[in-house]
């Protein structure tokens, strides 16, 4: 267990469908990142919050949107989804960057 | 903007031997930090090192090392001994700077054989 927890681990949904991937970081870890692993695009960063507030935003589609609450764990919201959207989804915490970040063990999105 | 480049996407090795993954990077930032992290079929992404980029002295931690020539943007892995479980993808990763963003390489997928 690396203290990162995702729900839910597995997800199907049909296309156009709405859903949220939740994260909660490690205790004491006040980033949360969120990245979209697939097959032929390899980890791609989306988004980095920290203490409640955007920081950093990568390849993250209008379609996708997060945030992170005041207990400190954070939501990614996918909407019209398409079967592109297909992926594993990671959510990974830090303290800062000397010791890299802890991922979550990831949420798998089958969009059908 | 800061790239990883892993050139080798497949690898194999027989178990007990040693085997070393390439990594190159790109950046213009002097203080960073560079990781490995191994991803298993179990799909978790696990930190197996890390080096400061100021630290000339390389990382070591048990069977895995690294070799960090930071003039040629280099950060090779070497696993000694190796072990059926150390059968996974192996992703090359940097932060640097004040980007927080860690940024991959496309991994390296590594075989053990028996």
């Amino acid at each position: 267990d690396s203290g990162v927890t995702q729900t839910p681990k597995h997800l199907i949904t049909a296309t156009g469908q709405r859903v949220t991937l939740r994260c909660s970081p490690r205790s004491g870890d006040l980033s949360v990142y969120w990245y979209q692993q697939s097959l032929d695009q390899g980890l791609q960063f989306l988004i980095q919050y920290y203490n409640g507030e955007e920081r950093a935003k990568g390849n993250i589609l209008e379609r996708f949107s997060a945030q992170q609450f005041p207990d400190l764990h954070s939501e990614l919201n996918l909407s019209s989804l398409e079967l592109g959207d297909s992926a594993l989804y990671f959510c990974a915490s830090s303290v800062g960057t000397v010791n890299g970040y802890t991922f979550g063990s990831g949420t798998r999105l089958t969009v059908v | 903007a800061q790239t990883v480049t892993q050139s080798q996407p497949e690898m194999s090795v027989q178990e007990a031997e040693t085997v070393t993954l390439s990594c190159t990077y790109d950046t213009s930032e002097n203080n960073y930090y560079l990781f490995w992290y191994k991803q298993p079929p179990s799909r978790q992404m696990i930190l197996v090192i890390r080096q400061e980029a100021y630290k000339q002295q390389n990382a070591t931690e048990n069977r895995f090392s690294v070799n960090f020539q930071k003039a040629a943007k280099s950060f090779s892995l070497k696993i000694s001994d190796s072990q059926l479980g150390d059968t996974a993808m192996y992703f090359c990763a940097f932060i640097g700077g004040s980007n927080y963003k860690l940024t991959f390489g496309k991994g390296t997928l590594l075989t053990v054989n028996p």
